[in-house]
């Protein structure tokens, strides 16, 4: 069964960083891009990052590029998004999704999410 | 970036009705689009991928179709259980981006 368990949310100060984890379990992790996907409170869906496989391909939404940094450790099975120069407009639940297959895929299948404020 | 709009925002409808939502994206997507269906709380969950394809375990009522720039998504017979928000996506081209929701409800 596949799982995937996010953490590393909370409250963090405009400007502060803060680092999401994802730990995936029940397929094949390096087989597969992974993606974090954010939702602003009681807003759509937003695509903010992809990894390939490998980890080294890595894609981003314009207004993280350059704050946020997706990175993976495959011998871990986790996933992890680096997020620095918060802003208020990054408050959200971010979710781990696993690709069905590479990068051009839907994504299959969402972690629970992770809650990330950011306020003074 | 590709827009996907949806139509319509919401709707209400009774128990056994058939319901379509539609999804147009700003440019040719060939069918490299899915939707999703999030129930409050909940992380979303895969019912239609490759525009047409129904994910395993999904009950048959739930179905997709187009192709290009034009989709749809129908629930043949309505079920309480399907009260939700849904949502379509494309993956043809970076940034994906997600059409804004559409929110189904029992009348």
């Amino acid at each position: 069964e596949v799982q995937l368990l996010e953490s590393g949310g909370g409250l963090e100060q405009p400007g502060g960083s803060l680092r999401l984890s994802c730990v995936a379990s029940g397929f094949s992790f390096s087989n597969y891009a992974m993606t974090w996907v954010r939702q602003a409170p009681g807003k759509g869906l937003e695509w903010v990052s992809t990894i390939s496989g490998s980890g080294n391909y890595t894609y981003y939404k314009d207004s993280v590029r350059g704050r946020f940094t997706i990175s993976r450790d495959n011998s871990k099975s986790m996933l992890f998004l680096q997020m620095s120069s918060l802003r208020a407009e990054d408050t959200a639940i971010y979710y781990c999704a696993k690709c069905r297959w590479g990068i051009r895929s839907d994504f299959h299948f969402w972690g629970q999410g992770s809650r990330v404020t950011v306020s003074s | 970036d590709i827009q996907m709009t949806q139509s319509p925002s919401s709707l209400s409808a009774s128990v056994g009705d058939r319901v379509t939502i539609t999804c147009q994206a700003s440019q040719d997507i060939n069918n490299y689009l899915t939707w999703y269906q999030q129930t409050p709380g909940k992380a979303p969950k895969v019912l239609i991928y490759d525009a047409s394809n129904l994910e395993t375990g999904v009950p048959s009522r739930f179905s997709g179709s187009g192709s290009g720039t034009y989709f749809t998504f129908t629930i043949s017979s309505l079920q309480p259980e399907d009260v939700a928000t849904y949502y379509c996506q494309q993956y043809e081209t970076l940034p994906r981006t997600f059409g804004p929701g559409t929110k189904v409800d029992i009348k």
